[in-house]
């Protein structure tokens, strides 16, 4: 299996320009998950989605970040405007939930997309 | 409630060293709490994890300790070597595994 797909790897925009970030989970698994890292804030969970659907996405910082999965195999993130606190690493991941009676519910990294907004 | 604080944020071992990481939280609803690895320009990735039933996983060198009356689990790399160089996560769940809270992660630097 190729393991989780991101792209682009790095992405340098202006400030004020639209981001959009896109991943391929794993085959077969059914939830996907968006992080964000930062030095300063470490590894933040953005949006989960299970079976396509949003389930939580309290972790989106605000109304410029909004994220889709129109089928089971691809996910977008997407920041509009961009702003240079958005200078990230952005890691999507997913695992297959099994619905066990607890967690072997693996996540699986992609390599993550590099933002930087000058 | 959700937190999950980490300790040290970086940490210096001798090659051959025991290497400790502790985390602590606070939501007894907790119940998989496992250990992510990342390596510099790659994504953490699965290194191991506990329940909270056991006190002690290990598998190799990778061993974690579970205190379930303290909220806190560790740990521990046994014969530090350079290849383990890299920033540890500890996580924890409440839902089988699927939404994790992270810990703010520790460097590890194995000198040889």
């Amino acid at each position: 299996d190729a393991g989780v797909i991101q792209s682009p790897r790095h992405e340098v925009t202006e400030m004020g320009q639209e981001v959009t970030l896109r991943c391929k989970p794993i085959s077969g698994h059914n939830s996907l998950f968006w992080y964000r890292q930062t030095m300063m804030r470490g590894l933040e969970l953005l949006i989960y989605f299970n079976n396509n659907v949003p389930i939580d996405d309290s972790g989106m910082p605000e109304d410029r970040f909004s994220a889709k999965m129109p089928n089971a195999s691809f996910s977008t993130l997407k920041i509009q405007p961009s702003e240079p606190r958005d200078s990230a690493v952005y890691f999507c991941a997913s695992s297959l939930r099994s619905g066990s009676a607890w967690g072997t519910d693996t996540q699986y990294f992609g390599p993550g997309t590099r933002l930087t907004v000058l | 409630q959700q937190q999950v604080k980490q300790s040290p944020q970086s940490l210096i071992v001798q090659k051959g060293g025991i290497s400790i990481i502790n985390c602590a939280y606070e939501n007894t609803a907790f119940d998989y709490f496992p250990w992510y690895q990342q390596f510099p320009g790659k994504g953490p990735a699965l290194l191991i994890a506990i329940r909270p039933d056991v006190s002690e996983k290990k598998e190799g060198r990778f061993t974690i300790s579970f205190n379930k009356s303290a909220k806190q689990f560790s740990l521990h790399i046994m014969d530090s070597q350079p290849g383990d160089s890299a920033t540890y996560f500890c996580a924890a769940s409440g839902d089988a595994g699927n939404m994790l809270t992270f810990g703010g992660g520790t460097r590890l630097m194995v000198k040889p």
